[in-house]
């Protein structure tokens, strides 16, 4: 069976600061992999997802994402966070029929 | 294009009650998706339909729960005598098809409270 495992759950950065969240996940078949972001009072939305190729993958609102097999890691990050990112992100992964697995979360907070 | 429809966004039952939960897909998606979020948890997956068939249950409670997707009309969840620990959020997604390569686009929840 598959699992997530987001190592932070809360993380607490200034206004310009660079972000990384941590994303491990262990799967036996083809990996598909995915961020989701749930902005607060709202539904989640995919940031950026890999399925095949390049490894480091570009999504929305300036976040990027580098999967590494080896490390059975798909880490996401953004360079410089604003104030409008707090929210709460997903790491997830799919398995058979598209069910996603999902991490427990990492809820952002960026003080401005 | 109208997104992914859950109504009621807010549900209260008591104990002993049932609750149904709808979840409307995008226009020209037949895969639903029904996901629970217990607090401090993330989303776990409950059960994947296609139209008139449930396609996998495997997260679902074996007892009081159950989910259809009719050929017209909404997918319902329902959950009969509900209990303080029902208490969640319930998402729904759809998708266009099935696969790892179709992302799934989620509505915005309904919120059960068993009081």
């Amino acid at each position: 069976a598959q699992s997530v495992s987001q190592h932070n759950h809360h993380v607490i950065l200034s206004e310009a600061a660079s972000l990384e969240l941590g994303c491990n996940y262990s799967y036996g078949g083809t990996v598909n992999l995915f961020w989701y972001v749930q902005y607060p009072g709202q539904h989640l939305q995919l940031l950026l997802k890999y399925f095949s190729g390049d490894p480091l993958v570009k999504g929305i609102k300036g976040f990027e994402a580098e999967f590494i097999k080896s490390k059975f890691s798909f880490n996401l990050r953004k360079p410089s966070v604003q104030w409008s990112d707090t929210a709460e992100y997903f790491c997830a992964v799919a398995g058979g029929y598209s069910t996603l697995t999902f991490g427990k979360g990492t809820m952002l907070l960026v003080s401005p | 294009n109208a997104g992914v429809m859950q109504n009621p966004r807010h549900l209260v039952r008591r104990r002993g009650q049932e609750a149904r939960l709808r979840c409307s897909p995008m226009k020209g998606h037949s895969h639903v998706y029904w996901y629970r979020q217990l607090p401090e948890e993330g989303l776990k997956f409950m059960v994947y339909l296609q139209k008139e068939n449930i396609i996998d249950e495997s997260g679902m409670p074996k007892e009081r729960f159950s989910a259809e997707f009719p050929k017209e009309g909404p997918s319902i969840l329902r959950i009969q005598q509900v209990v303080r620990g029902d208490s969640a959020a319930y998402f729904c997604a759809s998708s266009p098809g099935t696969g790892g390569s179709y992302e799934q686009y989620f509505g915005p929840g309904t919120r059960l409270t068993v009081t």
